[in-house]
């Protein structure tokens, strides 16, 4: 089946860990987004890619890192200078469209990260 | 960067209502996207609508781009409509980014 994978569903953390969560996807899409959600917001964009070995940062990339080794794969880590970790983490992907255009974003079912 | 406002924050419904949530933005976009997050947490994508009209079973979607807003209605509601509705708009400067609205919380009870 095509579409993007995130795992794992649930992730514990204690202070002062990193952690990496997993996004997979087989859609051949060139474009990969991390976002974070929060309790009763909405969604807060962390990284994107648009190419392999290329990322940009987003609104709220302070404690993150990412990687972007294969068009497939774009992991995000959570490093212990991350103030707030615990939220629902969301992977999504798409096609890249010239022109100022932006494609319709594809969601995996995301990771919910709770710091003990 | 553009702002993106949606109405009503949370709403109830009686199981075959039918109901409408509005997404106002703050600039000119090309694009408009609407997206349901079940209870689960999931996204899915309902619309894809720059402008006009677009209709997918018991939901359609309208946005004036002009007027700088957009509609999505839900007509004879079920349980399984129950979730957060988002909306969507191309981030200021472009790159393929999305600036998403702060979301309507629906309940449909029986």
């Amino acid at each position: 089946d095509g579409g993007i994978t995130q795992s794992p569903k649930y992730l514990f953390r204690k202070e002062g860990q990193n952690v990496t969560l997993s996004c997979e996807q087989n859609l051949n899409h060139d474009a990969m987004y991390w976002y974070r959600q929060d309790p009763g917001q909405g969604l807060r964009l962390i990284y994107y890619s648009q190419i392999v070995n290329d990322f940009q940062k987003g609104d709220i990339a302070e404690g993150y890192s990412v990687s972007r080794e294969k068009k497939e794969s774009f992991p995000l880590t959570v490093t212990s200078a991350q103030k707030n970790p615990t939220a629902f983490y969301l992977c999504a992907s798409s096609s890249l469209l010239s022109g100022g255009f932006t494609d319709t974003q594809y969601f995996g079912p995301g990771t919910r990260l709770t710091v003990l | 960067g553009i702002q993106v406002e949606q109405s009503p924050p949370d709403l109830i419904l009686q199981e075959g209502a039918n109901s409408t949530l509005r997404c106002n933005f703050s600039d000119s976009v090309n694009n408009l996207q609407w997206f349901h997050q079940n209870p689960w947490g999931q996204l899915i994508n309902l619309f894809y609508i720059p402008s006009g009209t677009k209709q997918n079973g018991r939901l359609s979607a309208t946005t004036v781009a002009t007027e700088r807003y957009s509609l999505l209605y839900i007509s004879s509601s079920q349980t399984t409509d129950s979730g957060v509705y988002f909306c969507a708009v191309p981030f200021t400067g472009g790159g393929n980014k999305l600036t998403f609205g702060t979301g309507t919380q629906l309940k449909v009870e029986l």
